[in-house]
């Protein structure tokens, strides 16, 4: 069965601080990725996606960045953190072929300070 | 562009009645998905239940249903039986049909279910 893995749950980083939140799959292959923010009581909103290794696509222009070493893994960064970055931050993925709607990590709560 | 829209941003229910949270959608696609997610204080994602837009069976899961008007492009959740365990958040999704599966949601609609 596929499994998605999400980490760190939590995180408190010091404003220009540098960032890196980690998402694997596993189970399944060549899988579209995706990273959404959700501030508190809000909507989804998403940052960026990929549909193969080293695809990048991105929704929203920030001092974020995203990167797809490997077919099942998807990492979000940032150089230097920003007070907005504060934020509910959620994996996702989906089969490349067919529908199959996502399947979310556990999320990673980041507060900026 | 794809919109979904969730016209409730709250609602409560007592426990075991009904409620039905509504959501409308635009696409030009003529084969897509709907889905609902509900989110519960924990902000772990979880799926509730998937639409297909060429079925004009509506999909059930358990106490879960959706009514699905392709024409209007209305798709509301219907909880059955609400339990305390509903209380949460629901987001409206549709993959417009997208080859890259990617959904569009709505803003959602935070359910409470009350005792």
């Amino acid at each position: 069965s596929q499994t998605i893995h999400q980490w760190p749950a939590t995180l408190v980083q010091p404003v220009g601080s540098p960032l890196s939140l980690e998402c694997t799959v596993e189970g399944t292959s060549n899988p579209n990725l995706y990273w959404y923010r959700q501030a508190a009581g809000r909507g989804l909103q998403l940052l960026f996606y990929s549909v193969g290794i080293g695809q990048i696509s991105s929704e929203v222009p920030q001092n974020l960045s995203a990167s797809r070493p490997q077919d099942r893994q998807f990492i979000l960064s940032s150089k230097k953190l920003l007070l907005s970055d504060s934020g509910f931050y959620l994996c996702a993925w989906t089969p490349g072929q067919g529908v199959g709607g996502y399947t979310f990590g556990s999320g990673t709560r980041l507060t900026v300070v | 562009a794809q919109t979904v829209t969730q016209s409730q941003p709250e609602m409560s229910v007592q426990e075991a009645e009904t409620v039905t949270l509504s959501c409308t959608y635009d696409t030009s696609e003529n084969n897509y998905y709907l889905f609902w997610y509900k989110q519960p204080p924990s902000r772990q994602m979880i799926l509730v239940i998937r639409q297909e837009a060429y079925k004009q069976q509506n999909a059930t899961e358990n106490r879960f249903s959706v009514n699905f008007q392709k024409a209007a492009k209305s798709f509301s959740l219907k909880i059955s039986d609400s339990q305390l365990g509903d209380t949460a958040m629901y987001f409206c999704a549709s993959n417009g049909g997208y080859a890259g599966n990617m959904l569009t949601f709505g803003g959602g609609t935070r359910l409470m279910v009350k005792p």
